[in-house]
Formats: structure tokens, C-alpha cells, sequence
């Protein structure tokens, strides 16, 4: 059974720039759950999607955006990069359907540098 | 609010020896998930184990063993004997079982646990 799949895995941006990172869950799962690392921060929720609505948001500002697609890939976007966005950006899938049980597997995830 | 306290920042010891990594949590719910997490230096977070707030029984994985007290808000986590490939970030994080919730793991700030040959 494949596992979460990120992509890029690394990447360079510059202060303004915008990026669109992308999430294949494993095969079956319906949910997709976004996390930020940092090193001052730690892993941070950023959103999660089911069936392609957004069912929980973290506290970050409007420019981090997602969405889900109908074969449950998931994107997420980050509009006017500043310096502080750079992070380890994780993707977790799940069956989660009705049941909350956090059988969260997550991706390698896709590493952002802001210059 | 929940929070999920580990107070370990950074553990160094010799292989063989056993360590103790310490988790506290607060939550106001009464039906939570606790966890235990891993990250090797690849970044990914590998899943070790998940505990629900009404199984307070102990468990253990071959070298790997959890203490869980709701008295104490505690989850606490064991490697005996340990080995240079336990070297990692062990995460603590904690889950509500409620509706508003999905998705959404508190995660304690992490353990960097080097274990030295």
C-alpha cells in the first residue's frame, strides 16, 4: 500500500512569492490533514479536508489556503511569502469519516525555504 | 485549551541504557486520543502508538513501552535497551474525540533523543 505522498519535497521562494504544495493521500483515505513545522513553533495545524470540504481550520492567516480534489489529492497554497513560512510542511491522510480517531499516517513532507 | 507539555527537550545516552521520555497533556474533554510519534531525519512522523482516554492499561512493543496515568495526566514513554536506530524527535500529541475536532492533533514540542554507540 503506497503511502502519503508530498510534492516538491524541497523548495526556494523569495519574500512575495506565492507556492502550491500538493498531498496524495494513501489509497482509500478520504481525509488530508496539513501541518507546519517550524523550529519555534513546532507542528501547528494548519486544516483538514474530507470529501473535498474544509472541516477544520488552524489559526493561521488567510494567505495559507487549501482544497481537496475529488480523488482526495490535496493542495495547499501560501500567497505573499514572508521569511516566516519557511517549514517543514507535513500532509497526513486518514479514513476519518465520521469517527475522530487520529489514525493520522503522515507524508515525508515538502520542505519550504523563504529568502 | 489543550496543551501537551514534554519536558525533555534533548536526551543523550549510551546504548543499552533505557530512557524515559515524559508527556503531560491537559484537556477539558473526557474522550481523547493520546499518541506517540517518531521523526527520523527523512521528516516524516511514523505513528507508534495511539491511546484512548478510557484505556489506562500499559502496553509494550518489544523494546517500547507506555505508561499511561489519567491521574496525573501522564503518557509517558519507555525504550529499554536502547539502539543507535531509536535516534530521533519523539512526539507526544493528543487528540479530541469531539466533532469540532478532525484532523487537529496538539502536538508537545519534541524529544531529540541521541542515542550514542
Amino acid at each position: 500500500k503506497a503511502g502519503v505522498t508530498q510534492t516538491p519535497r524541497y523548495l526556494i521562494k523569495t519574500r512575495g512569492q506565492q507556492v502550491t504544495l500538493s498531498c496524495s493521500p494513501i489509497s482509500g483515505h478520504r481525509s488530508v490533514s496539513w501541518y507546519q513545522q517550524t523550529p519555534g513553533q513546532g507542528l501547528q495545524f494548519l486544516f483538514e479536508y474530507f470529501s473535498e470540504t474544509q472541516r477544520n481550520k488552524g489559526n493561521f492567516p488567510g494567505r495559507f489556503s487549501g482544497r481537496q480534489f475529488s480523488n482526495s489529492r490535496s493542495e495547499m497554497n501560501v500567497s505573499t511569502l514572508e521569511l516566516g513560512d519557511s517549514a517543514l510542511y507535513l500532509c497526513a491522510s486518514s479514513l476519518m469519516g465520521t469517527s475522530n480517531t487520529g489514525e493520522l499516517f503522515f507524508g515525508e513532507g515538502s520542505r519550504l525555504t523563504v529568502l | 485549551a489543550q496543551k501537551v507539555t514534554q519536558a525533555q527537550t534533548e536526551i543523550s545516552v549510551v546504548e543499552k541504557e533505557d530512557v524515559t521520555l515524559d508527556c503531560v497533556y491537559e484537556t477539558r474533554d473526557t474522550t481523547y486520543y493520546l499518541f506517540w510519534y517518531k521523526q527520523p531525519p527523512s521528516g516524516e512522523l511514523v505513528f507508534l502508538i495511539r491511546r484512548n482516554s478510557f484505556d489506562e492499561q500499559n502496553e509494550i512493543s518489544g523494546r517500547y513501552s507506555w505508561n499511561f496515568q489519567k491521574s496525573t495526566s501522564s503518557f509517558n514513554f519507555t525504550i529499554t535497551a536502547s539502539q543507535v536506530v531509536d535516534s530521533a524527535v519523539y512526539f507526544c500529541a493528543l487528540l479530541n474525540a469531539g466533532g469540532t475536532s478532525y484532523g487537529k492533533l496538539t502536538f508537545g514540542q519534541g524529544t531529540i533523543l541521541t542515542v550514542h554507540p
